[in-house]
């Protein structure tokens, strides 16, 4: 079964630092989004993507985030200078359209030390 | 702006029971869709289950079902004979169906199924 798959799976950087953060959606979604859940707390929208470009950012995701998709398969999240408060898992999800049903990935940690 | 509230922060059951997991949301909008994912151990969420707004029929998977009230924004999810891999993390969502696909999540519920 088509699966989404995020690299790498755990991620330590000192602060500062920039980070990329790979995923790999389902080939014939069109729809590609990145979210990231601190730990112990709820799962937050970060950026919505689609017909290479971004259709909805959230307020976290200010100018030190970008996304792209540079090749028509990989779908990057690259930050920029990183901060202590951007330790998180990161899930990167794809869907075919705009009604919800999101396929997510494992998603990749990332800590900020 | 939209607002998705789960109010167990956790609970636990024994297998084979029914559980009914919380959730109330909050939006100015009439057309939109709800969803229930799960979160295992292993981290990958999944969708569970999703209802359209529009419709007033309860979505139903196979053990898993809602009671969706409109009027009162409630949605709720009921695992029936519950199993041990039912165990996860469990996020109520939800989605305008006006141009705006970003999804908006609860905190969560962890769910754990005893032996």
């Amino acid at each position: 079964e088509p699966e989404v798959t995020q690299t790498p799976s755990h991620q330590v950087t000192q602060m500062g630092q920039e980070v990329i953060l790979r995923c790999v959606p389902i080939s014939n979604h069109l729809y590609f989004y990145w979210y990231r859940q601190i730990l112990g707390q709820k799962v937050e929208f970060l950026v919505s993507f689609y017909n290479n470009e971004i259709s909805e950012k959230s307020e976290i995701f200010d100018d030190q985030f970008s996304v792209e998709r540079p090749d028509g398969s990989n779908f990057t999240l690259k930050i920029r200078s990183t901060k202590l408060e951007d330790s998180a898992m990161y899930f990167c999800a794809s869907s075919t359209d705009s009604t919800g049903e999101l396929f997510f990935g494992e998603g990749s940690r990332l800590t900020v030390l | 702006a939209q607002t998705v509230t789960q109010s167990q922060p956790e609970m636990s059951v024994q297998e084979a029971e029914t559980v009914t997991l919380s959730c109330t949301y909050d939006t100015s909008e009439s057309n939109y869709y709800l969803f229930w994912y799960k979160q295992p151990p292993s981290r990958q969420m999944i969708l569970v289950i999703r209802q359209e707004a529009y419709k007033q029929q309860n979505a139903t998977e196979n053990r898993f079902s809602v009671n969706f009230q409109k009027a009162a924004k409630s949605f709720s999810l009921k695992i029936s004979d519950s199993q041990l891999g039912d165990t996860a993390m469990y996020f109520c969502a939800f989605m305008s169906r006006n141009r705006d696909d970003k999804i908006i999540f609860g905190k969560g519920t962890r769910l754990h199924i005893l032996p």
